[in-house]
């Protein structure tokens, strides 16, 4: 059972223009949300978080979008850079459970210079 | 101001033989997450971990799979009689201490660390 879905496995935009990555989860005990962003052979690197409380949380030129009652978040880039290029993990905690992360699949993202 | 460390960062092993993976948090950081993340897949939550306490193993299968964050030295996760199914790359995270209820929340991931059982 996926409790959160990123369906769309692949993006490919052109460089300069804005990125949206969308993810959607089940559980409505999730009550914070994390993107992560993974290169190859590497670790998954900490972008972007949002609080349930919130429906907006800006950082630079990454901006995550909440909506609750769709359950429904996404993570804008803009404007998208070819070092972008890589694959972006959305997952969710519900945090009276010990914290654990529920990842989606992944989104590989292709910046085109 | 190293991050968190795991090693080896591969790993081959035969069916049959133990794998032991290593994992050294971040400065300051309490608490340890084990992941496994299988070709095209997420990251699957394995065993959450505190010094010398296994918060949560919900995860973590129940047979040949063990780990551990004694009170001196890395958090270890050790897979016994490895089959190939068990091939993958682990990946650890730790988080600070209880305290900013939101920051708790932000994991930071390792490497990782690539095991191929032949």
């Amino acid at each position: 059972d996926q409790q959160v879905k990123q369906n769309s496995p692949s993006l490919s935009v052109q460089e300069g223009r804005i990125s949206i990555l969308n993810c959607d989860y089940t559980n409505s005990m999730f009550d914070y949300f994390l993107w992560y962003k993974k290169y190859p052979a590497e670790g998954p690197t900490f972008l972007i978080s949002i609080s349930s409380i919130k429906d907006k949380n800006e950082d630079g030129r990454f901006t995550v979008f909440l909506n609750k009652s769709a359950k429904h978040l996404s993570l804008h880039i803009v404007p998208s850079q070819p070092g972008d290029s890589a694959v972006y993990f959305c997952a969710a905690v519900a945090t009276g459970a010990n914290s654990k992360l529920t990842f989606g699949k992944g989104i590989t993202l292709s910046v085109r210079p | 101001n190293a991050g968190v460390m795991q090693n080896p960062r591969h790993l081959v092993r035969r069916r049959g033989q133990e794998a032991r993976l290593r994992c050294s948090p971040m400065k300051g950081h309490s608490h340890v997450y084990w992941y496994r993340q299988l070709p095209e897949e997420g990251l699957k939550f394995m065993v959450y971990l505190q010094k010398e306490n296994i918060i949560d193993e919900s995860g973590m299968p129940k047979e040949r799979f063990s780990a551990e964050f004694p009170k001196e030295g890395p958090s270890i996760l050790r897979i016994q009689q490895v089959v190939r199914g068990d091939s993958a790359a682990y990946f650890c995270a730790s988080s600070p201490p209880t305290g900013d209820q939101l920051a708790k929340n932000i994991q930071y991931f390792g490497a990782g660390t690539r095991l191929s059982v032949l």
